[in-house]
């Protein structure tokens, strides 16, 4: 089965306070990718990080940073001293990569929605 | 440069009503994606698009719904017969697709279809 699982459904902190985003993701395919996008209020999905199944190496990128962890099929988000501008709601995805198709079905986690309050 | 553009951003019909969403992607992008998103749900997908042809439509509901992309750029999703379950937002995304790697797809704002 293919699935993502998002467990936090909303996640309220105060400005500056750091979260973490859990993603826990189900697949029988070697090689596939992981994604998180932001849906701000505006509604359109924002990209944020790309991550294949061979790349273990954690990343940071400003305020977010990414742990992926293989053993525990696990791909958490955390932004440190949030913003009120990161208040969204935020998916994590999987794109599981068959030699069979020629293409990424993405499938989305039912998403996080987080609140930052001033 | 420009995203993913759609229109119309709102579209309000009757049951019964039949419906086209529009999708302009990136330029340059070959692949084309449609999803659907339900209110406090993740987008789920319905159909890609490799150029012009449907590579897979395995996520279309049922019938009533059909896609087109004839010149391998804009693709109009069509809903027949519309129910109230069919609202929602329809979501387009395109990536640039090339043989056997894998490309980020870039969203557009959606249209929000409501089924009165």
């Amino acid at each position: 089965a293919q699935k993502v699982t998002q467990a936090q459904t909303e996640i309220s902190v105060v400005e500056k306070e750091d979260v973490t985003l859990d993603c826990v993701y189900e697949t029988r395919d070697t090689t596939y990718y992981l994604f998180w996008y932001k849906q701000p209020p505006s509604g359109e999905l924002v990209f944020l990080i790309r991550r294949n199944s061979f790349d273990e190496q954690n990343e940071i990128s400003g305020r977010y940073s990414w742990n992926f962890q293989k053993s525990t099929s696990s791909f958490n988000f955390t932004i440190t001293a949030s913003q009120v501008v990161d208040s969204a709601v935020y998916f994590c995805a999987l794109s599981p990569q068959n030699v069979k198709t020629s293409y990424d079905k993405v499938i989305f986690g039912p998403g996080t929605s987080l609140s930052v309050i001033p | 440069g420009a995203g993913v553009s759609q229109t119309p951003s709102n579209k309000v019909t009757e049951k019964g009503k039949y419906v086209e969403l529009r999708c302009d992607p990136i330029s340059g992008h070959t692949a084309l994606y449609w999803y659907r998103q339900s209110l406090g749900q993740g987008p789920e997908f319905l159909i890609y698009f490799q150029g012009t042809g449907a590579a897979d439509d395995s996520g279309l509901p049922n019938d009533r719904f059909f896609a087109v992309r004839p010149e391998g750029s804009v693709s109009t999703l069509k809903i027949q017969r519309t129910e109230r379950g069919d609202s929602a937002v329809y979501l387009c995304a395109s990536s640039l697709k090339g043989p056997g790697g894998v490309e980020t797809q870039y969203f557009g704002p959606g249209t929000r279809l409501l089924v009165l």
